[in-house]
């Protein structure tokens, strides 16, 4: 079955850099949420979308942004990076009107040196 | 005090052990509840939905206590491809805001 596609896998960046997220969810899916998981930390709920609009708001600082496209695939936009930002950061879809469940992509390791 | 907070770990036990972890939250306007499995340096995975009335998935049972505030997951006969870390995850349904346990890191030792 399709999963939750993230690109690129690991991405190393300098402090200061701007870098750019992305998130093709599972096919019928048009709920997307981002996380951020420090080492050792649970993940960190940022931001979501349903149907291309923000849904709801979490830790996201103010110099990241996204958004969900027609496709329904979203992008994370971070910019001015600084060192702690290096994390894992997930993707996760749901199909919306239903069930509640998330489905995680594989993640985007984020290095800032 | 933490939105979700899970038992502390680690858990150490031995296979065909029978283990539970529990989690509390705060909100009381939570609705939907999860169990989430995460091995190291890999994605979360979606366990057990869980529901008021408990269910049941092989080995695996969960449970909510609306009144207590509290979910668990139970965990029998124990394998070694069952260490990793258990996260409790919290839905407030109307906002979509998703919140995580801290983890709780069970090891199954042969």
């Amino acid at each position: 079955a399709a999963g939750v596609i993230q690109s690129p896998r690991h991405l190393i960046k300098e402090k200061r850099e701007t870098a750019t997220l992305k998130c093709y969810p599972i096919p019928r899916h048009d709920t997307v949420y981002w996380y951020q998981q420090g080492p050792g930390q649970d993940p960190q709920f940022l931001i979501s979308f349903y149907e291309k609009m923000q849904s709801d708001k979490g830790s996201i600082p103010d110099r990241f942004s996204a958004q969900q496209f027609s496709d329904y695939h979203s992008e994370l936009n971070m910019s001015s990076l600084e060192l702690g930002d290096s994390a894992l950061y997930f993707c996760a879809s749901r199909r919306g009107g239903g069930s509640y469940e998330q489905y995680f992509g594989p993640g985007t390791r984020l290095t800032v040196t | 005090r933490k939105e979700v907070e899970q038992d502390p770990g680690p858990f150490n036990v031995p296979e065909g052990a029978t283990v539970a972890f529990n989690c509390t939250y705060s909100n009381s306007a939570s609705q939907s509840f999860f169990w989430y499995r995460q091995d190291c340096r890999k994605e979360p995975k979606l366990l057990m939905s869980v529901y008021s009335s408990g269910n049941e998935d092989g080995r695996f049972t969960a449970q909510l206590n609306r009144a207590s505030q509290y979910i668990s997951l139970l965990i029998r006969d124990s394998k070694l491809s069952d260490s990793a870390t258990y996260l409790c995850v919290v839905i407030q349904t109307n906002a979509g805001k998703s919140t995580f346990g801290d983890g709780t890191t069970l090891t199954v030792k042969p």
